[in-house]
Formats: C-alpha cells, structure tokens, sequence
C-alpha cells in the first residue's frame, strides 16, 4: 500500500529537548516537504527537499533541522531553538521536482509541549 | 513577499446553496494555482489545479475555480454544496522561479448544514 507514513501521531516536547518526527515514503518521490499548521495561519513551509543529500529552507526553518540521506526519508528535528513548538507538522511527497505536481500528504503529527 | 490571501476564514452555507471560496496572491509572474481539501480526520488532497490553458477548470467532486490573471485571482466555485462538502479549503500557489516550494493560504472552514 503507497503512500506517507509519519510517526508519532502525537508527541511531546519537554522544555529544552529536541525531538525528532518521522516521515517515510514508498512512492519514489524525489520532492519532499515539511509543513507547519496552526489555527487561522494554513501551512507554512519549514523544509523541502527535491533530491537525497540536498535541502532548502522554508519560510519558517529556524529552531529546525532536516537531513535527507535516503530518498524515502525526511526526519525534521524541533531543536531547543523553536520557541514555540506546539503545532501539526505535515509531511509531503511529490513525484516533481518542480512543483508541477500534486502533494502527497501524511496524517501528521501533532507536537505538544509539556 | 510571495503570499496568497483567503478571504474567508469561515463560510456556513445550507445544503444546496452555492459556493465561491476567494483566493488572491500577490506575484505577477507565472504562478501554478492548486486547491486542496481537508475533510474531518482525512489527509489533505488536491481538489484541482491550473498550470496553463484553459483558465476555468473543473476538479472532483463538482468543484470548478477560474484563474483570473489580471485580477491575481483563482476562486474556487461549486454550484450547489452538499453536507458531504464540510471540510477546510486552502488555497496553494507555486511562482516561478520556485515551482517547488508551494505556498499555501490559511484556510477557509466550510460547514455545510442540512
């Protein structure tokens, strides 16, 4: 069964840790994404990459990290850094480089902190 | 700044009624237009899109939006909606020069009663 799996479903954050979310394709996506939603503000980008070993930050990367070292896998990490964390994270796919395709969405996970 | 503008947050209709959702953004260059939907406890996925051609195009579901050059516009219709149709609705522009990195406007909530 295709498609984008991103784990946990909820997570959360103690104050000064950085935590990890997974997000793995098998749809030989070479473009992935990380989203960010909050309430009234839609999704904002944090990260994209359209190819392995390569990233560019969103509108909204500081406080976090991307690495991209298998085509399959895109782990965004929430550092210390971002102030506020408490969000739904979305992970997406696409099969284009060049944005003239559709996403492929996950189920999210949300971030909480405690 | 590369934005896109919804202009209703939130939209409450009664079955049978029609729907326009306004979608602007604010580059005068060659653009991608999407819409996606959320349906309650479903992932994201693509109502339509417009890449060239035809400036009014259909997507499922009934849903149809006209691109409008001049006016930056690209509003999202459906002659008659049905309870079915209750979900959130976000607007996604791609510009040139950054055909993979989507921007997403912050939402409208549609609710829909019988």
């Amino acid at each position: 069964d295709g498609g984008i799996t991103q784990s946990p479903k909820y997570l959360f954050r103690k104050e000064g840790q950085n935590v990890t979310l997974s997000c793995e394709q098998n749809l030989n996506h070479d473009a992935m994404y990380w989203y960010r939603q909050d309430p009234g503000q839609g999704l904002r980008l944090i990260y994209y990459s359209q190819i392995v070993n390569d990233f560019q930050k969103g509108d909204i990367a500081e406080g976090y990290s991307v690495s991209r070292e298998k085509k399959e896998s895109f782990p965004l990490t929430v550092t210390s850094a971002q102030k506020n964390p408490t969000a739904f994270y979305l992970c997406a796919s696409s099969p284009s480089r060049t944005g003239d395709e559709k996403l492929f969405f996950g189920s999210g996970t949300q971030l909480s902190v405690l | 700044a590369q934005s896109v503008s919804q202009h209703n947050h939130h939209v409450i209709l009664s079955e049978a009624a029609s729907l326009e959702l306004g979608c602007n953004y604010s580059y005068g260059g060659t653009v991608n237009l999407f819409w996606y939907v959320q349906y309650p406890g479903q992932h994201l996925q693509l109502l339509l899109k417009y890449f060239s051609g035809d400036p009014l195009v259909k997507g499922i579901k009934g849903f149809e939006a006209e691109f409008i050059k001049s006016k930056f516009s690209f509003n999202l219709r459906k002659p008659s909606v049905q309870w079915s149709d209750t979900a959130e609705y976000f607007c996604a522009v791609a510009f040139s020069g950054g055909y993979n990195k989507l921007i997403f406007g912050a939402g409208t909530r549609l609710a829909v009663h019988p």
